[in-house]
């Protein structure tokens, strides 16, 4: 069936420390694939996308790798900081009859001073 | 440019109640959604709408109603509601959702929906 996974649910990490989110996703056709970050009390605020016709894509201090070849996607944060304690949300968009963006589940990234 | 605008943030209601829950862009953005966070969850689509005139159904469709007679608004409502319909309600746009030429969704800070 059609579905966004992640590996893990939380992650904690050294302040300054490099942060890797997995993301697992099923459907082969999704061609469009968004990491969102949401903080508490706010509405999922979009981070970086990437394509499929690519296998990577940097931001500032974020990095998102693509492996179609076995439906993975990650998010690596850079120099980790507190303001980046949030939960973050893989999608993918699903063409079909109903065309839709699906979403995970969420990793809640912790920071330790 | 206040982006997607959603009203109102908190909401109290008796079962069998109905309710409209606002959703208002100012991006002249043509896609337009409603999803439903719940708690340790992820987000489910209700219902979506690719332009004024046209909504169709999401993954949770049962118990809402939408209409989107403009472009800017994308009201959802609830008919008679349950307490499963507890949860924290976004709404989003995007400036495109065609294939090959999609642009992320931007979000509302939600509204928080308690149904008793």
């Amino acid at each position: 069936g059609e579905s966004v996974g992640l590996h893990l649910p939380t992650l904690s990490v050294q302040e300054g420390d490099n942060s890797i989110i997995n993301c697992a996703y099923s459907n082969s056709a999704s061609d469009y694939f968004i990491w969102y970050k949401q903080e508490s009390g706010k509405g999922p605020q979009f981070i970086i996308d990437i394509r499929s016709n690519m296998d990577k894509r940097q931001g500032q201090r974020v990095t998102v790798l693509l492996n179609k070849t076995v439906k993975h996607l990650s998010l690596q944060i850079a120099a980790t900081q507190p303001g980046d304690s949030a939960v973050y949300f893989c999608a993918e968009t699903i063409y079909s009859s109903a065309s839709k963006i699906i979403f995970g589940s969420g990793t809640r990234l912790s920071i330790r001073p | 440019n206040a982006g997607v605008t959603q009203t109102p943030k908190f909401q109290v209601l008796k079962t069998g109640q109905s309710m409209t829950l606002q959703c208002a862009q100012d991006m002249n953005h043509e896609y337009m959604s409603w999803y439903r966070q719940d708690p340790g969850m992820g987000l489910r689509l209700i219902h979506y709408s690719v332009g004024a005139g046209i909504t169709d159904q999401g993954e949770v469709p049962n118990g809402y109603n939408v209409s989107r007679s403009t472009t800017e608004d994308f009201p959802l409502r609830l008919l008679s509601a349950a307490p499963s319909q507890t949860s924290v309600y976004f709404c989003a746009s995007s400036y495109s959702f065609l294939r090959g030429n999609n642009s992320p969704l931007h979000f509302g800070n939600g509204t928080r929906l308690t149904v008793t």
